[in-house]
């Protein structure tokens, strides 16, 4: 059982470059997130996932698109890197509203753009 | 001013010692989650509190809802209980899953 998994784990763009952050989850799981974490912040929602098929945004939203096509996926696309969203990505799921579920986390994508 | 604040931000603890982190928040909730992170790694999830005190192994959290404050002990503490702790609440009006709040983390060290 892998749990959340994140791929890749490390990357560097250049800023205009595009890229796709897979998030992979196989508890079958309803909800998914993915969270953004910089140095002396706490994690922030970029968006997040109530099923398959659907997509919201979170308070970070800017400069990132997602899909969740299937059950077990979530997709978080860069469309144009910029400098300021060099960061560390986290991906989560829970399998029912956050006040009532553990939430399991990835192992996070360090991603660079310079 | 941030909805969760947690204190202390780093702490430095020999080994055995007891080991206290709190947590504040001024928002409405319907539950409290303490998360670990490892150096260099992922997050994992301690505890989930709505109410009272929970236990695992040498990890205690408690809650008191009307004071809006939570706290996670550790009890004999080992170097390998060296990580960040993470504090996050769910904010408790309407039916959005992305309500999530998280605090900057505790930086804890345990010296051997």
């Amino acid at each position: 059982n892998a749990g959340v998994t994140q791929t890749p784990k490390f990357r560097v763009l250049k800023t205009g470059q595009s890229m796709t952050l897979l998030c992979a989850q196989d508890m079958n799981h309803e909800y998914m997130y993915w969270y953004r974490q910089d140095p002396g912040m706490g994690l922030r929602l970029i968006h997040y996932s109530v099923g398959e098929g659907t997509t919201a945004k979170g308070e970070v939203p800017d400069g990132y698109n997602v899909s969740r096509l299937k059950k077990q996926n979530f997709l978080l696309g860069l469309e144009s890197a910029a400098p300021s969203q060099t960061s560390v990505y986290f991906c989560a799921s829970t399998d029912d509203r956050l006040s009532g579920n553990t939430i399991y986390f990835g192992e996070g994508s360090w991603l660079t753009v310079v | 001013k941030n909805e969760v604040e947690q204190s202390p931000q780093n702490l430095t603890a020999q080994e055995g010692e007891f080991i206290t982190i709190n947590c504040s928040y001024s928002v409405g909730i319907s539950a409290l989650h303490w998360l670990q992170q490892h150096p260099g790694g992922g997050i994992v999830s301690l505890f989930m509190l709505s109410s009272g005190k929970k236990k695992h192994g040498r990890l205690i959290a408690t809650i008191n809802i009307q004071e809006k404050h939570s706290s996670l002990h550790i009890t004999a503490s080992h170097p390998r209980d060296s990580a960040v702790y993470i504090c996050a609440v769910v904010k408790s009006y309407g039916g959005s899953q992305g309500n999530l709040i998280f605090g900057k983390g505790t930086k804890l060290s345990v010296k051997p």
